[in-house]
């Protein structure tokens, strides 16, 4: 079956832009997590969604947001650009979200001139 | 506020030893434990997990242990293979979310 999708795979935008990050997940799953991964942090959570409710929230300004679809697909929207948000956004999916594997998809690299 | 810490950042083997990855953890509350693969260029891939009611799981060349006393564990990969360069992150859940270490770069050489 289909893994986890991501678009777009890389994009470059200016400081003060605004970026929308597409995921969709596995076919059945309806978890989906957002992270943020940058040299030397590792992957950083952003937030978790499951039937189109924020489930959990890591630690990131209000400029970071997300939604969830009713077919489980997810948006993650970054506002007022910073140059330090260049990082490779990963979103991952599960079934239930609770203990157990994660699905990453490839990612979106995003540069912030 | 890193809950899960992976300390080196990078580490360098010969082919056919053993690689020995280490992860500690702050949060009493994580009950599940699991280990990444990730190559250049992709995303992330489940390797191996271990429940806090275990202190040792294997899967062919990969074991990871647990030592809760010490909110330790390790990913140990014997023989270690050229493919298994990559960067290898240490991951912890208590149900609500998981977090990641840093990562740790392995390169195993030939």
């Amino acid at each position: 079956k289909a893994g986890v999708t991501q678009t777009p795979r890389y994009l470059i935008k200016t400081r003060g832009q605004q970026v929308t990050l597409s995921c969709s997940p596995i076919s059945g799953h309806r978890s989906v997590s957002w992270y943020q991964q940058t040299p030397g942090q590792g992957l950083q959570f952003l937030f978790e969604y499951f039937s189109e409710t924020q489930r959990n929230k890591g630690n990131f300004p209000g400029r970071f947001s997300g939604r969830q679809f009713s077919n489980s697909r997810s948006e993650m929207n970054v506002s007022t650009l910073e140059l330090g948000d260049s990082a490779l956004y990963l979103c991952a999916s599960s079934r239930t979200g609770e203990t157990g594997e994660l699905f990453f998809g490839e990612g979106s690299r995003l540069t912030v001139l | 506020d890193q809950q899960v810490k992976q300390n080196s950042p990078s580490l360098s083997v010969q082919e056919g030893r053993i690689s020995i990855l280490n992860c500690d953890y702050t949060n009493s509350m994580f009950d599940y434990f699991l280990w990444y693969k990730k190559y250049p260029a992709e995303g992330p891939t489940f390797l191996i997990s271990i429940s806090s009611i275990k202190d040792k799981n294997e899967d062919g060349r990969f074991t990871v242990f647990l030592n809760k006393s010490a909110k330790h564990l390790s990913l140990h990969i014997v023989p270690s293979q050229p493919g298994d360069s990559a960067v290898y992150f240490c991951a912890a859940s208590d149900n609500n979310d998981m977090r990641f270490g840093a990562g740790t770069r392995l390169t195993v050489k030939p």
